[in-house]
């Protein structure tokens, strides 16, 4: 099966940097992907990281470690706009066509002047 | 470009009723498609996927069917709702990214 861990809340100050990790268990990986979820809205899709390393995205950055099962989403020059829930999801092995892709239960960001 | 589009937005369904949820991409072809629901401040529970037309499958047990009429079409359904199937449903397409692309969810209310 898979399983994802991320911490449930975090707060920072705008204008600051951030970090949200996402450790995960699996029986077979693809790739990590991040998702942006608004309150009341649907997620939008950030990133996605196949290999190790750090993709970077204007203020956003994702990290992967595929030896340690672990990965983050950086956000920098925090802005208030940022506030909102963010998902780490594992894509993982195929079955019947499908490439099973798990969620986590996301982590909650809170940006305070 | 590709979008999807999902209705209605808001939901309000006595128990028993039954429930039409649609769903519909466009610009691309043969898209798999899928139905998530999520709780109040909880993740994503993945309810179907559908990899062609007329090809269901279904990932947990529950009082829902999934169907796919049209290769661009996937509708969730029910026959009688439960209290327990209020909740936020997303339809959602592999992009090719990496990532889903989802639509703008319906948030269904069963009293």
């Amino acid at each position: 099966g898979q399983s994802l861990e991320q911490p449930s809340e975090v707060t920072a100050v705008e204008g600051a940097i951030v970090q949200i990790n996402c450790t995960y268990q699996t029986s077979g990986f693809y790739g990590l992907s991040w998702y942006q979820q608004h309150d009341g809205g649907a997620p939008t899709f950030l990133s996605y990281n196949a290999l190790d390393g750090l993709e970077e995205t204007g203020r956003f950055s994702s990290f992967l470690s595929r030896s340690d099962s672990y990965g983050y989403l950086l956000l920098q020059e925090l802005q208030m706009k940022d506030s909102a829930s963010y998902f780490c999801a594992v894509r993982g092995t195929y079955s019947g066509g499908y490439q099973k892709v798990t969620f986590g239960t996301g982590t909650k960001l809170q940006v305070i002047p | 470009s590709q979008t999807i589009h999902q209705w209605p937005a808001t939901l309000v369904q006595p128990v028993g009723s039954p429930l039409s949820l649609e769903c519909t991409v466009e610009g691309t072809s043969n898209p798999n498609l899928y139905w998530y629901r999520q709780a109040a401040g909880r993740g994503l529970q993945l309810l179907f996927y559908s990899v062609g037309i007329g090809q269901i499958s279904s990932e947990v047990p529950q009082n829902l069917s999934a169907s796919r009429p049209q290769d661009r079409q996937f509708i969730l359904s029910s026959k009688k709702l439960l209290l327990s199937d209020s909740g936020f449903y997303l339809c959602a397409w592999s992009s090719g990214t990496g990532g889903y692309t989802f639509g703008s969810g319906t948030r269904l209310t069963v009293v």
